[in-house]
This record gives structure tokens, C-alpha cells and sequence, in this order.
């Protein structure tokens, strides 16, 4: 149970498009999702947390319009890269806390590749 | 979040049992002590967190000591499939908290 799907799981767009990244829990609703970026051989920098029906609070350093986060329902949320440009190349990781559980599930990642 | 400290690289022979520790002397007494692992380009795969008691699952236990100032994750069987970067993360349970990731530590199961 609690599992978090998430798609793509690899994308390429040009620089200047923008990209979107859904993640849905599948068999339970998550109030509270969080959006991680990392890149190679570092470890999952949080970059914002959702709750659904509210604004996402994102971390120090990350750009609210660049890295748009959607929660709607409490089954999906969505990234959405504005923008998008080189150096945004990166994995984009999202989790849900688990209701009645202490837990935290996570996607399988978003491989994004910016030419 | 309670700052962790955890080796950076540990090997281990393939069934033998894999000990990772962790420091987290600054966790506070409603924070609990959570293990993730993440195999090459995958989502974190969680393992087993605890707040005072040791625990155990299908996958492995926990010992947390007693002032709680540290832990040791135990693989009791490690096999090639389990070499991944693990992580010991210290924060309150429930979506009022996050995990904050740190650098953990990277397990080699050598044959």
C-alpha cells in the first residue's frame, strides 16, 4: 500500500518550453506532498512542500515561477518547469507523507533533460 | 530536522550482515529516526523508522540506544541487490514535517 506514481519517467524538452510532472498517490489521499530536485552524485534537495488546496511553500533558493506546484486533489500533484533551460537537467523526486503513518512514500523520479 | 552523521562508505560480503550507524545527538524527544535507501536513478525506497524502541521488519532492524543520540540500521543478510546509498533522517512524523536528505551512506555488497 501507499504507493506514489509518478510520470514521466524520463523527459527531454528543448530550452525555453516548459515541462510537467505528475505524481498521484494511487491508494490513499496525501494532504502534504514534497518536491525534491538531485543532481548527479548528490544527495534529494527539497525543493518545496504542497498541501492540497493551498500554496506550496518552497524551500530557500528556489524559484516560486520557475518550478510551479499544483495540488488540487488529494491525489495529484504536479511541477510544472517553466522555462526550462539547461541547467535544470536534473532527477525531480516527489513523496507523500502517509496518513495515519509516520511514513513517507516516494516516486520513482522524473529524469528531465533540457537540449 | 536533527542533524545526522553517517559514514560516508561501508562494504559488506554478500551474506553477511550489514550494520550501518548513525549519529543524531541533537534529536528532540518527538522526532523520530527514520532509514531510507535509494538504488541508482530510483525513488528512495523506505526501510524502517523508530522513536525510542528497537524495530524490525521484512527488511531489517533497528537499534536505537537508549539516549537516542544514535542508531545502527541492520541488514541481517545482505545481498548484491541491497548496495545503495542509505539514509538516517531525524524529524517528526506526519505531513507537518519533512525529510531533509543529508549525504548518507554508501553500501557495496561485494560477492
Amino acid at each position: 500500500g501507499a504507493v506514489v506514481s509518478q510520470h514521466p519517467s524520463w523527459v527531454i524538452c528543448k530550452s525555453g518550453t516548459s515541462v510537467k510532472i505528475e505524481c498521484r498517490s494511487l491508494d490513499f489521499q496525501a494532504t502534504t506532498m514534497f518536491w525534491y530536485r538531485q543532481f548527479p552524485k548528490q544527495s534529494l534537495m527539497l525543493m518545496a512542500t504542497s498541501n492540497e488546496g493551498s500554496k506550496a511553500t518552497y524551500e530557500q533558493g528556489v524559484e516560486k515561477d520557475k518550478f510551479l506546484i499544483n495540488h488540487a486533489s488529494l491525489t495529484l500533484s504536479t511541477l510544472t518547469v517553466t522555462s526550462a533551460h539547461p541547467e535544470d537537467s536534473s532527477f525531480y523526486i516527489c513523496s507523500a507523507s502517509i496518513p495515519a503513518d509516520y511514513g513517507y512514500t516516494f516516486g520513482s523520479g522524473t529524469r528531465l533533460t533540457v537540449v | 530536522d536533527a542533524k545526522t552523521t553517517q559514514p560516508t562508505s561501508m562494504d559488506c560480503a554478500e551474506g553477511r550482515a550489514a550494520n550501518l550507524p548513525c549519529n543524531h545527538s541533537t534529536i528532540s524527544g518527538n522526532e523520530y529516526v527514520y532509514w531510507y535507501r535509494q538504488i541508482h536513478s530510483q525513488g528512495p525506497q523506505y526501510i524502517i523508522h523508530g522513536l525510542k524502541n528497537n524495530e524490525t521488519n521484512e527488511m531489517a532492524s533497528l537499534i536505537i540506544t537508549e539516549d537516542r543520540k544514535s542508531s545502527t540500521l541492520i541488514l541481517p543478510h545482505a545481498t548484491l541487490r541491497d548496495t545503495a546509498v542509505y539514509y538516517c533522517i531525524g524529524t517528526g512524523g506526519g505531513s507537518n514535517y519533512k525529510l531533509t536528505f543529508g549525504k548518507g551512506t554508501l553500501l557495496t555488497v561485494n560477492p
